[in-house]
């Protein structure tokens, strides 16, 4: 498999579930990106990771919590959210921290209900 | 604080041009980038400026000017299949993207 795949693509929770996000690069790529897309909103940026640790937290609520095993693959443990989180959420990879040429996966659609 | 302004939403029609600009005020310019985000898919690299000027790339056009904060994509010979969002991002002094809201374009035959 090419590029970045996430699973899964879609995603309903009720607001007491704990759910994870997957996402992988197979692009060999060094920098991971969690963003958040709202309906006619900029693109957020959540989370960012270089060579597997931790570089930029927007000050995202702690029900988000982002996990990186390797440079590969990224997760996105959600627990306790609330029904304002429902958007798509997606990943993306890049070269290194300062390309700003990045590769997104096709996102998950989250409905918290 | 930083922002970038698109236009919310444009109409053209198959075979015409248009011009998609954009206007940004960030912390710093590391380059503007732009995004194709067709419906229910993932943004897809479209261009990359960091220099003023015009980048050119097939059909499709960017330019940038420094001093006044903005650009455009410019997209000739429209197609049907060319009906999608178009991103606008900055990188910031910090090396993180900046993004507009995203400008649809709708193409009429």
């Amino acid at each position: 498999e090419t590029g970045v795949t996430q699973t899964p693509r879609h995603l309903v929770m009720g607001m007491t579930n704990k759910k994870s996000l997957k996402c992988e690069q197979h692009l060999g790529h060094n920098a991971m990106y969690w963003y958040k897309q709202s309906a006619k909103k900029p693109l957020e940026l959540m989370f960012v990771y270089s060579l597997e640790e931790r570089v930029e937290n927007n000050s995202v609520p702690s029900r988000f919590s982002p996990e990186c095993p390797n440079s590969s693959h990224l997760f996105l443990h959600l627990h306790t959210l609330q029904p304002e989180d429902s958007a798509l959420y997606l990943c993306a990879s890049s070269q290194s921290l300062d390309r700003g040429e990045q590769y997104f996966g096709p996102g998950t659609r989250l409905t918290v209900t | 604080g930083q922002n970038i302004d698109q236009p919310t939403e444009m109409t053209a029609t198959e075979g015409a041009i248009v011009q998609i600009n954009c206007t940004y005020q960030t912390s710093g310019f590391n380059g503007l980038f732009w995004y194709q985000q067709h419906a229910g898919e993932a943004p897809t690299f479209l261009s990359y400026n960091v220099l003023d000027g015009l980048e050119e790339k097939g059909r499709f056009s960017s330019f940038l000017s420094r001093s006044k904060g903005y650009s455009y994509l410019l997209l000739k010979e429209l197609q049907m299949k060319d009906s999608a969002s178009y991103l606008c991002a900055v990188m910031d002094s910090n090396y993180q993207l900046i993004w507009g809201a995203g400008t649809k374009l709708i193409i009429k035959p």
